[in-house]
């Protein structure tokens, strides 16, 4: 059971957007930032989105983060076949002292 | 470019220890932490901890005191993670990344993995 709720997959088609929810609570999403990372097959996870809603360089502008309260989300528009990944939300939890994840969302382009 | 690299693959038997290394290059290896998290096949990323470079602070994920040690090395720039009493469910794939100091869960980048594997 992850501290962070994502659900587990999503899907879509080329061209079009969606949106990956991450749930937390006050100790962790509430009161620090949240970082977003996608893990394409067989790979090490990769830096997508940083404090909330900025994107590293090289990271394409159709990525884009937003937080509210205790939720935040990863919307991908434009999408494209390597898109298709598991992506991954994250924070510092106050309480635990420890950096804590969401299970991870599969997203399938169709 | 700012890089590292991790150990090659290891296999282990139920009881044993396993030191895993991560070396960093591109960047001054005091001025950023660096983190574990661990994958187990098929599941999701577990964070096992992190390490200052600089003054050798600690913080253990509560599930892995007592059985997990992390260290450095500052002449070469090496992080090592080392788990103890090894068990089946701790096969996984072992991820070293780096964090800016007070920035908990900003993982970049992130170095290839090492698969440890626990079986008898």
């Amino acid at each position: 059971q992850s501290v962070l709720t994502q659900p587990p997959s999503a899907s879509g088609t080329p061209g079009q957007r969606v949106t990956i929810s991450c749930s937390g609570g006050r100790s962790n999403i509430g009161g620090n930032s949240v970082y977003w990372y996608q893990q394409l097959p067989g790979t090490a996870p990769r830096l997508l989105i940083y404090k909330n809603n900025q994107r590293p360089s090289g990271v394409p502008d159709r990525f884009s983060g937003s937080k509210s309260g205790t939720s935040a989300s990863l919307a991908i528009s434009g999408l494209r076949s390597e898109d298709e990944a598991d992506y991954y939300c994250a924070a510092w939890d106050d309480s635990l002292n420890g950096g804590v994840f969401g299970g991870g969302t599969k997203l399938t382009v169709l | 470019q700012v890089q590292l690299v991790q150990s090659g693959a290891e296999v282990k038997k139920p009881g044993d220890s396993v030191k895993v290394s991560c070396k960093a290059s591109g960047y001054t290896f005091t001025s950023q932490g660096i983190s574990w998290v661990r994958q187990a096949p098929g599941q999701g990323l577990e964070w096992m901890g992190w390490i200052s470079p600089y003054n050798g602070n600690r913080n253990y994920a509560q599930k892995f005191q007592g059985r997990v040690t992390m260290t450095t090395d500052t002449p070469t720039s090496t992080v090592y993670l080392e788990v103890r009493s090894l068990r089946s469910d701790d096969t996984a794939v072992y991820y070293c990344a780096r964090v800016p100091y007070g920035s908990g869960s900003w993982f970049d980048p992130w170095g290839q993995g090492t698969l440890v594997t626990v079986s008898s």
